[in-house]
């Protein structure tokens, strides 16, 4: 079956310090995958997605086909980092889009 | 452009009720979805739609929940009878196609039973 797995509802992480998401996946096509970001009081937003292999706001992502993870890292966490992230896949041999259950990012000062 | 347009943005009913969310996307995107938002389970995709036609509703939670576009610029999620276990934050969102695609979430409706 299709699934993105959170492993971590909160993550919780002083200012400075390195930062890392868990995503994993299962799905035996070949898989897109995307990170989104909900900031409070703002829209649900893209952060970035495995093909552009783009560093948004210091943020990267690389996809482990081997591991089937797609985590999200950061050398250096700020404040305006603490959000609700969530992985997301789309399955194309499915029509499918499957995401994480998110998890909330807080940095400490 | 104002982006994917949602109404109401609150909405308390009592159990029983109808309730009927709406959601206008952006122009010239021709896939839309609707997602559950709650602290329990996440992001849950309900339904999305490809030109107008339902392409995935597996997520839609039993029969008392409906989704219908009658048009390229309106959806509507409702809800009948509503129960408490419905209260969630509901959002819609589009893009482009349906595929690998940015979407575009709208502010959410937060949905109250009671």
């Amino acid at each position: 079956a299709q699934r993105v797995t959170q492993p971590e509802k909160l993550l919780s992480v002083f200012k400075g310090a390195p930062v890392e998401l868990k995503c994993n996946y299962s799905y035996s096509g070949s898989p897109e995958l995307f990170w989104y970001v909900q900031y409070s009081r703002q829209r649900l937003q893209l952060l970035l997605r495995h093909i552009s292999r783009e560093s948004i706001k210091g943020f990267t992502a690389d996809l482990n086909k081997g591991e089937t993870s797609f985590h999200l890292k950061k050398p250096f966490a700020q404040e305006e980092d603490s959000a609700m992230y969530y992985c997301a896949l789309w399955a194309s041999g499915t029509y499918k889009y499957i995401f994480g259950t998110g998890t909330r990012l807080k940095v400490l000062a | 452009d104002a982006g994917v347009i949602q109404s109401p943005r609150h909405e308390v009913t009592e159990m029983g009720q109808e309730v009927t969310l709406r959601c206008k996307p952006i122009s010239g995107h021709n896939s839309l979805f609707w997602y559950r938002q709650t602290m329990m389970r996440g992001l849950e995709l309900l339904i999305y739609f490809n030109n107008n036609v339902p392409i995935d509703d597996s997520g839609m939670p039993e029969d008392r929940f409906s989704a219908k576009m009658p048009n390229a610029s309106f959806s509507t999620l409702k809800i009948q009878p509503s129960e408490p276990r419905d209260s969630a934050v509901y959002f819609c969102a589009s893009s482009r196609a349906a595929g690998a695609y940015e979407q575009y979430f709208g502010p959410g409706t937060r949905l109250t039973v009671t």
